[in-house]
């Protein structure tokens, strides 16, 4: 089993509709949590940063991290044909010497 | 401005031969990582390296292996390829344990 754990979808949604994303993590250690957006063959982007848990606002973008059940949500608001690409999740452990693991990617379609 | 580059962007080579791809960055971070990029598979972390002379084993690091002589390179080599190389490899930086990684653009590998 991987660490981090993603439905690779793919999802497609209309424009204008709110997406949720979702990850799941077996390390009880990982206390950094990131998203990163992909779009056709370029590399990664970090989208969204959050450390331990809670809630992270960012335009259109919340980033969810729920320590205690395990789970690392994305939403996007009022999504866009440009929001359409892959989207990464990401967790590390506090102590160094750790890098960061990815899941498989949920690749999101948004028709206009 | 800063950047993280790799080398080539293309490269196809044959079943047994040594292959090196570059990775230069001019953000000087001190952390650096090679991922490899696959269909069902995401992001797996092959080596990387939090200094000079550092280096560390991922989840895929058997035929590659790296070096860090200098700040700004991390070269990847794969030591004999065989066709289970065939991927999509992306380069990693980040400024310390702490922040998100900043991506290079990525090196198609086929290997036949």
């Amino acid at each position: 089993q991987k660490e981090v754990e993603q439905d690779p979808g793919p999802l497609s949604v209309p424009e204008g509709a709110i997406v949720s994303l979702n990850c799941t993590y077996s390390n009880s250690a990982f206390q950094y949590f990131m998203w990163y957006r992909q779009y056709s063959r370029k590399g990664p982007e970090l989208l969204m940063y959050t450390y331990s848990s809670g809630n992270k606002e960012d335009g259109r973008f919340t980033a969810q991290v729920d320590k205690s059940s395990k789970y690392i949500s994305l939403f996007i608001r009022d999504s866009q044909p440009s929001d359409s690409a892959t989207y990464l999740c990401a967790a590390r452990a506090y102590q160094a010497g750790t890098a960061l693991i990815f899941g498989k990617g949920t690749t999101l379609s948004v028709s206009s | 401005d800063a950047e993280i580059t790799q080398s080539p962007r293309h490269k196809i080579t044959e079943t047994g031969r040594q292959v090196t791809l570059a990775c230069h960055q001019t953000w000087n971070h001190n952390n650096m990582f090679w991922y490899r990029q696959d269909l069902g598979h995401g992001l797996r972390l092959i080596h990387y390296s939090y200094g000079v002379h550092d280096t560390n084993k991922g989840e895929v690091s058997d035929g590659y292996s790296v070096s860090r002589s200098n700040t700004e390179d991390l070269p990847l080599t794969l030591e004999s390829a065989a066709s289970s190389q065939t991927s999509v490899y992306f380069c990693a930086s980040s400024e310390s344990h702490s922040y998100g990684y900043t991506f290079g653009s990525g090196t198609r590998l086929t290997v036949v």
